[in-house]
């Protein structure tokens, strides 16, 4: 059973840092892994796909790496803002979910930038 | 294109009654999600549609929930009766034809509060 645990729960770093939110998974049979954005409230608004056949995805500030082998992905965080408090999730495609695949998410890193 | 679409955005019922949320997947999409996230942890999958059939139901309290996506395209998820526990955010997502390596959408939610 695919299990994915993210760590820390909670972050809060002084604007400017550079950080990194750590995801990992127990079963390497996967299609895909995402990283997504919740603000309170609200839905998720999709940051980065990263394919398992990939290495690494950016976007702007965002740079997401994957390590299948060892059940790991990494999001980082360039310059950070204050806007982007939000909590930020984890899932991965599993194998056993049909054509679609089956989408199980960790629980998520809430993250703090102070001004 | 349009995103995923639900309705409503929040409810609040009193525990024992009925409540039933809608899901308007990204047109073209064969896969549909209905996840349930309670405050403060990651979405849980409760039902996964591949068209208009189940691949996944396992977690869905079946006494009490119940789920249909008839044509394959709208989807509803109804609680019958509410017990206070069942107050959360319920999310639907879709994911397109091209199978389980594609990107899932997700839409806003519907806050359930049960009282």
């Amino acid at each position: 059973k695919q299990e994915v645990t993210q760590i820390p729960a909670a972050l809060s770093v002084p604007e400017g840092e550079n950080l990194v939110l750590n995801c990992s998974f127990t079963d390497s049979a996967i299609y895909n892994l995402q990283w997504f954005r919740q603000d309170p409230g609200k839905g998720l608004t999709s940051l980065l796909l990263i394919q398992s056949s990939q290495r690494e995805q950016t976007s702007g500030r965002l740079n997401a790496s994957l390590d299948k082998s060892s059940g790991r992905s990494t999001l980082y965080i360039a310059a950070s803002q204050p806007g982007d408090s939000a909590t930020y999730l984890c899932a991965v495609s599993s194998f056993g979910g049909g054509q679609g695949g089956k989408l199980i998410f960790g629980q998520g890193t809430e993250l703090s930038v102070k001004p | 294109e349009a995103g995923v679409a639900q309705s409503p955005r929040y409810k609040i019922i009193e525990k024992r009654q009925s409540v039933a949320f809608w899901c308007n997947p990204i047109s073209g999409h064969a896969t549909l999600y209905w996840y349930q996230q309670i405050l403060g942890q990651g979405p849980k999958l409760l039902i996964q549609f591949q068209n208009n059939g189940v691949v996944d139901d396992s977690q869905l309290p079946k006494d009490r929930f119940s789920a249909e996506r008839l044509k394959g395209v709208d989807s509803t998820l109804k609680i019958q009766p509410a017990k206070l526990e069942d107050s959360a955010v319920y999310l639907c997502a879709s994911k397109g034809s091209r199978g389980a390596s594609t990107e899932a959408f997700f839409g806003q939610g519907t806050r359930l509060t049960v009282v």
